[in-house]
């Protein structure tokens, strides 16, 4: 079963807002990772948060954890056509569970218009 | 580096026969894995790999074989192709180190017909 759920399925902003999507997990993790994937193409990683932390930054790129909600957000602030791709959130298997493995969510489609 | 490579990046089968999905990874990881993507079905492990000459099922094994002969090397095998098959087909790997980010190759898209 699907361990992360993405929120929205499909998200539609114009270019230089901001973007949310929004991930929840069922179990206990030790790191959440958020990639993003452009049509035909593999997944590109984009930032990893660790259960311990709560807020993290990497250019344009915002993720929260909140694992007393068992849930995560990605903001892309001053979004770009560029943005334009689908965005999985991933889990480790946390306490008792794999470090080896990750399980993806159904992703986020967003589009970014000019 | 080339990262990791997918071979082919299209393949049209009929039910029945027999194909191997080879990919590659040049970064010395340890760990390499096999997903398929389905529309609306996200990403799902098939099989993976923590080290040369081991394998382990993910969450869809069944209709799938692989072998890990050598390290830079991830092999999914195909016995029998079904329709339900027919997907977009992703290789993975990454480093040991714990929580480190999974690379990805470019996928292969194989249709069972």
């Amino acid at each position: 079963s699907q361990q992360g759920e993405e929120d929205p399925q499909a998200l539609s902003i114009q270019e230089g807002e901001n973007a949310t999507m929004n991930c929840s997990y069922k179990t206990s993790i030790n790191n959440l990772q958020w990639y993003r994937q452009n049509s035909g193409r593999g997944l590109v990683h984009l930032i990893l948060i660790r259960s311990n932390e709560r807020e993290k930054h990497s250019g344009r790129l915002r993720v929260t954890l909140d694992t007393s909600k068992k849930s995560s957000s990605l903001l892309i602030t001053a979004s770009r056509a560029a943005d334009t791709a689908s965005y999985f959130c991933a889990t480790d298997g946390g306490r008792g569970g794999s470090n080896y493995k990750l399980t993806f969510g159904k992703g986020t489609l967003l589009t970014v218009n000019p | 580096n080339a990262g990791v490579t997918q071979t082919p990046k299209f393949r049209v089968l009929k039910t029945g026969q027999s194909m191997t999905l080879l990919c590659a990874q040049d970064m010395n990881h340890e760990y390499m894995y096999w997903y398929r993507q389905d529309p609306g079905m996200g990403l799902r492990l098939i099989h993976y790999s923590v080290g040369e000459g081991t394998t382990a099922k993910g969450e869809v094994p069944d209709g799938y074989n692989v072998s890990r002969l050598k390290k830079q090397n991830f092999l999914l095998g195909l016995e029998s192709a079904a329709p339900s098959q027919t997907s977009v087909y992703f290789c993975a790997s990454r480093p040991v180190r714990v929580g480190s980010e999974q690379y990805f190759g470019p996928g292969t898209r194989l249709t069972v017909t």
